[in-house]
């Protein structure tokens, strides 16, 4: 079955340091993975896709097949960045669409 | 511009006890779905709909039921609550999920069972 693993239910980092939120997936074809961020008090919403091979807020994601990762990565956190982040997976064309349990990032000043 | 709206934003209810949870989007969007976030669980599907008159279950469908009779609503019934049902739910919407697909969240609607 399709799984979304986030092994890390809290990271603690501090100002300026390198983040890294990790996501792997179980799934034997083409997925289609995302990252979605919930800041205190907002809703959900989309951070960043693998398709569109983008950087927002300065974070950016690469999706590594060999490995079924799908890794969120900033080089200086701030401590805006500080929010609940989930990962993604989307798989055929059902509309399917999962999440992992998500990780609670806090950033320090 | 409201985007997804979800109605009521907060309810109690009694063991046993029937109540809908009312989603509506002005977007156009195909794709509709519902979530419920429960602590050290994150996000779990419970049904979607991928256009006006088809549901399909999610990952954790049972005790819960769904209709999409027009495209821009999409209901979740529960009928017969329980305390595990407890939790705060999300409807989502998206115009597909290929390509640059994206999913809107409403703001949530936090449900206690008693």
């Amino acid at each position: 079955a399709q799984r979304v693993t986030q092994p890390e239910k809290l990271l603690s980092v501090f100002k300026g340091a390198p983040v890294e939120l990790k996501c792997n997936y179980s799934y034997s074809g083409s997925p289609e993975l995302f990252w979605y961020v919930q800041y205190s008090r907002q809703r959900l919403q989309l951070l960043l896709r693998h398709i569109s091979r983008e950087s927002i807020k300065g974070f950016t994601a690469d999706l590594n097949k060999g490995e079924t990762s799908f890794h969120l990565k900033k080089p200086f956190a701030q401590e805006e960045d500080s929010a609940m982040y989930y990962c993604a997976l989307s798989w055929g064309s059902q509309g399917n669409l999962i999440f992992g349990k998500g990780t609670k990032l806090s950033v320090k000043p | 511009n409201a985007g997804v709206t979800q109605t009521p934003k907060f309810r109690v209810l009694k063991t046993g006890q029937s109540m809908t949870l009312l989603c509506a989007q002005d977007m156009n969007h195909e794709y509709m779905y519902w979530y419920r976030q429960d602590p050290g669980m994150g996000l779990r599907l419970i049904h979607y709909s991928v256009g006006e008159g088809t549901t399909a279950k999610g990952e954790v469908p049972d005790g819960y039921n769904v209709s999409r009779l027009k495209k821009q609503n999409f209901l979740l019934g529960l009928e017969s609550a329980a305390p595990s049902q407890t939790s705060v739910y999300f409807c989502a919407s998206s115009k597909s999920l290929r390509g640059p697909g994206e999913l809107f969240f409403g703001e949530g609607s936090r449900l206690t069972v008693l």
